[in-house]
């Protein structure tokens, strides 16, 4: 069975700090990979997504994320982290070959300090 | 533009009840996802339509779980005789349904909570 673990529970930073947030899946065919966000009080929300090409993809407000086929990981990236950015972040796997059955990591909660 | 809907934002019933959770997708996508989510943890799959039909269902964790979407849009989750651990988030998706290409599109939630 496909899993998704996340290398950290909750991650404090302070403003202009770096961040990088592991992901890793225990699938070894074809798959689709996700980062989501959830910002307090509201819904989870696509950060960027990776189905075939460059493995370092780049989403919405800074985020990157690459894809290691060889580590089977898809870490979350930004240089400059701001209080905004405080929020749930989700890694999410799709297995091509299980259909549509997309499964989350853990989550980890990012607090970033003004 | 409207996103996606769940109705009730918040449930609270007794166990051994029979509740229904509702969700309306953005118009137009036929892909339509339902997971649940408990604290500290992240979604986890329960059934996945593509259109009028259950595509895959293979996270629904007992026959006390049913859902349908009968005419390819909206959606509802019914759950019978409820239990303390099926208190949790249950959280709706959509998504235009090209298979394997998918960006989805949450919902806010329904917070279900069994006494």
């Amino acid at each position: 069975a496909q899993s998704v673990s996340q290398h950290n529970h909750h991650v404090i930073l302070s403003e202009a700090a770096s961040l990088e947030l592991g992901c890793n899946y225990s699938y070894g065919g074809t798959v689709n990979l996700f980062w989501y966000v959830q910002y307090p009080g509201q819904h989870l929300q696509l950060l960027l997504k990776y189905f075939s090409g460059d493995p370092l993809v780049k989403g919405i407000k800074g985020f990157e994320a690459e894809f290691i086929k060889s580590k089977f990981s898809f870490n979350l990236r930004k240089p400059s982290v701001q209080w905004s950015d405080t929020a749930e972040y989700f890694c999410a796997v799709n297995a091509l070959n299980y259909g549509q059955n997309f499964v989350f990591g853990p989550g980890t909660r990012l607090s970033v300090l003004p | 533009g409207a996103g996606v809907s769940q109705t009730p934002s918040n449930k609270v019933t007794e166990k051994g009840k029979y509740v229904e959770l509702r969700c309306d997708p953005i118009s137009g996508h036929t892909a339509l996802y339902w997971y649940r989510q408990s604290l500290g943890q992240g979604p986890e799959f329960l059934i996945y339509f593509q259109g009028t039909g259950a595509a895959d269902d293979s996270g629904l964790p007992n026959d006390r779980f049913f859902a349908v979407r009968p005419e390819g849009s909206v959606s509802t989750l019914k759950i019978q005789r409820t239990e303390r651990g099926d208190s949790a988030v249950y959280l709706c998706a959509s998504s235009p349904g090209l298979p394997n290409t998918d960006t989805q599109y949450f919902g806010p939630g329904t917070r279900l909570t069994v006494l």
